[in-house]
Parts: C-alpha cells; sequence; structure tokens
C-alpha cells in the first residue's frame, strides 16, 4: 500500500520561483527520499534524510522532515524550466534503504 | 554512466503473448532486485523483491504465476509478463541496491503496451 501523500499533486510556477512540495506518511520510518522522473523515463535519487535527521541541503534542494508530524517537504530554489518533472517522496522501511514505499508524486511545471 | 539498464524501453504485444524485461547491474552484483510498477499519473507500486538463486517474493495481490521473475545472475533480473492482457499496460521499473543497501538505482523503466 502506498505510504506517502505528496501535495500538491500538481504545481505550475515561473522560472526563477520557489517549489515546495511536501509529503506526508503514516507509519514509522528509517529515513525518506526523494525522487525525480522525467516523463516516462526512470527514477533520479535527489536527496535522503535520515529519520534523526531535520534538514538537508543539496544545491538548489532543501528538505525537511518532521518526524512528529510525519511529514517531509522539499523545496526547490530558483527554479528552472528544466527541473519541470514528478516529483515522489519515498519512505525506506526496516533497517535498508532501498526498500521503497511511494508517494503518488507531485507533478512540477516550470514555465520559462 | 547508467548503473543499471533496463531493456526494451518500449514494447507492444498482442494480447496472449508473453514478454519478457531485462533488468542488468552494469557497475556492482546484486543478490536482490526489486520491480515496480507505475499506472499512468500515479505512483510506484512494488511488486516484487527478486533474490538471486531463489524465488522472488512477491507483494499482496501481485500474481506470481502471472508476472514471472527470474535472478538468475548477480546481475541480472528478468520480469516475464505472461499471457498479457491490456489491463497489464504499463510503466514497469527496477531498482538495484547497493551493496550497503544505501541507495537505489533505478532502470529507466520499460513501457508496456498490451493490444
Amino acid at each position: 500500500s502506498q505510504q506517502g501523500e505528496e501535495d500538491p499533486q500538481a504545481l505550475s510556477i515561473q522560472e526563477g520561483e520557489n517549489a515546495t512540495m511536501n509529503c506526508s506518511y503514516k507509519t514509522s520510518i528509517n529515513n525518506l527520499q526523494w525522487y525525480r522522473q522525467n516523463s516516462g523515463r526512470g527514477l533520479v535519487h535527489l536527496i535522503l534524510i535520515r529519520s534523526n535527521e531535520r534538514e538537508k541541503h543539496s544545491g538548489r534542494l532543501r528538505v525537511t522532515l518532521d518526524t512528529s508530524k510525519k511529514s517531509s517537504s522539499l523545496l526547490i530554489t530558483a527554479s528552472r524550466a528544466a527541473d519541470t518533472a514528478s516529483y515522489f517522496c519515498a519512505t525506506g522501511m526496516n533497517s535498508g534503504y532501498s526498500t521503497l514505499t511511494f508517494g503518488k508524486g507531485t507533478m512540477l511545471l516550470v514555465s520559462p | 554512466g547508467a548503473v543499471v539498464s533496463q531493456h526494451p524501453s518500449r514494447v507492444i504485444c498482442k494480447s496472449g503473448t508473453s514478454v519478457k524485461i531485462e533488468c542488468r547491474s552494469l557497475d556492482f552484483q546484486a543478490t536482490t532486485m526489486f520491480w515496480y510498477r507505475q499506472f499512468p499519473k500515479q505512483s510506484l507500486m512494488l511488486m516484487a523483491t527478486s533474490n538471486e538463486g531463489s524465488k522472488a517474493t512477491y507483494e499482496q495481490g501481485v500474481e506470481k504465476d502471472k508476472f514471472l521473475i527470474n535472478h538468475a545472475s548477480l546481475t541480472l533480473s528478468t520480469l516475464t509478463v505472461t499471457s498479457a492482457h491490456p489491463e497489464d499496460s504499463s510503466f514497469y521499473i527496477c531498482s538495484v541496491p547497493n551493496r550497503r543497501d544505501t541507495e537505489a538505482f533505478f532502470g529507466q523503466g520499460t513501457r508496456l503496451t498490451v493490444v
């Protein structure tokens, strides 16, 4: 069954603006990961945050995790048209990082 | 370069035929690989865990006789959709965990269309 619920389901912004996507989950997790998927393609791993971490940065990406609220957010700053894609959060169960349960995803459209 | 190679990227087949999808780990050996299915505008759903040298572990609701998984070597897992029907049309993606199970690498996916 699906674990994560992203919102919004779709987000449309202009280049240069920031994009924020949220993810909520239901059960305890070991880690939470964000992935990007271009239309009809495979997934690209963006960032992983462990359950004992609250915030993580990678380039223009900023991820937060609030385990008390069972939620995470992904912020993409200074967005570019090339950021147009679907973004999924995925929670890792047990002690591993690769057995993943995916959320429904947010479709981001960045217009030039 | 790519860590995981999935082939074919796109296949169209007739109802009743079988289709084989390959997932190859290019950079490291993998005793475990994962197969996911994704319907249009939906998320990825884990179908099964492919185990090298033993039977695959299927998620609830996934028919093991319909989705045959073979993990014959440490670098190759295959998913065969048997007696395909139009409702099997979907995007199938494999993933391979690294040795320390700290990251999963995904194939480019296979778009299956059953007509």
